[in-house]
């Protein structure tokens, strides 16, 4: 079954720091998301992203995080310069639709990212 | 606004007992669709059920079951005969023509051997 995939599964790295979380949507998907999960709290949404463009972001997504799917499998997301509280677990989703109706947005298993 | 209230931040029960866990959702869309996802302790989210707003039959699917009351705005979700490995965060959602999916906070079930 197909599933998306997240790469690395943790990531550490020092406060100001760049970083960048990749993941491989499922392939015949359309619609593509990235959501975070500080530790013991709920799922947030943070950007969607169709056609190559940012769909809608919500007020956590600053100038510190971009989006690009550089080819035609990965999707990334980078963080210019990182800060504590960006300490989270990051999911990556896609779906094949969503115009028609909320399709399902399947998750991948999540980069945990550690600023120290 | 769009909301999505758990209120049960925590439930344990005894293994074999049937679970109720509670959703009531805040949209101001007709059209929207509801969900619910499991994360399990290696903290996956594992999509359960998707189900539309024009849609309130109730489904069940094995141990599994899901009572949808628009009249109420609830989405409960029912493990019967309940097992060990039911132990995880259930998350209830909404999406309603935005990009995006609205979690509620999650309830964690503890179920005990």
């Amino acid at each position: 079954e197909p599933e998306v995939t997240q790469t690395p599964s943790h990531q550490v790295t020092q406060m100001g720091q760049e970083v960048i979380l990749r993941c491989v949507p499922i392939s015949n998907h359309l619609y593509f998301y990235w959501y975070r999960q500080i530790l013991g709290q709920k799922v947030e949404f943070l950007v969607s992203f169709y056609n190559n463009e940012i769909s809608e972001k919500s007020e956590i997504f600053d100038d510190q995080f971009s989006v690009e799917r550089p080819d035609g499998s990965n999707f990334t997301l980078k963080i210019r310069s990182t800060k504590l509280e960006d300490s989270a677990m990051y999911f990556c989703a896609s779906s094949q639709h969503l115009r028609e109706g909320a399709d399902t947005q399947y998750f991948g298993p999540g980069t945990r990212l550690t600023v120290l | 606004a769009q909301k999505v209230t758990q209120a049960q931040t925590e439930i344990s029960v005894v293994e074999k007992e049937d679970v109720t866990l509670d959703c009531v959702y805040e949209t101001r869309d007709t059209t929207y669709y509801l969900f619910w996802y499991k994360q399990p302790p290696s903290g996956e989210l594992v999509f359960l059920i998707r189900r539309n707003s024009f849609d309130e039959q109730n489904e069940i699917s094995g141990r599994y079951s899901w009572n949808f009351q628009k009249s109420t705005s609830s989405f409960n979700f029912t493990i019967t005969a309940s097992q060990v490995v039911d132990s995880a965060v259930y998350f209830c959602a909404l999406w309603n023509r935005d990009d995006k999916i609205i979690f509620g906070k999650g309830t964690r079930l503890h179920i005990l051997p």
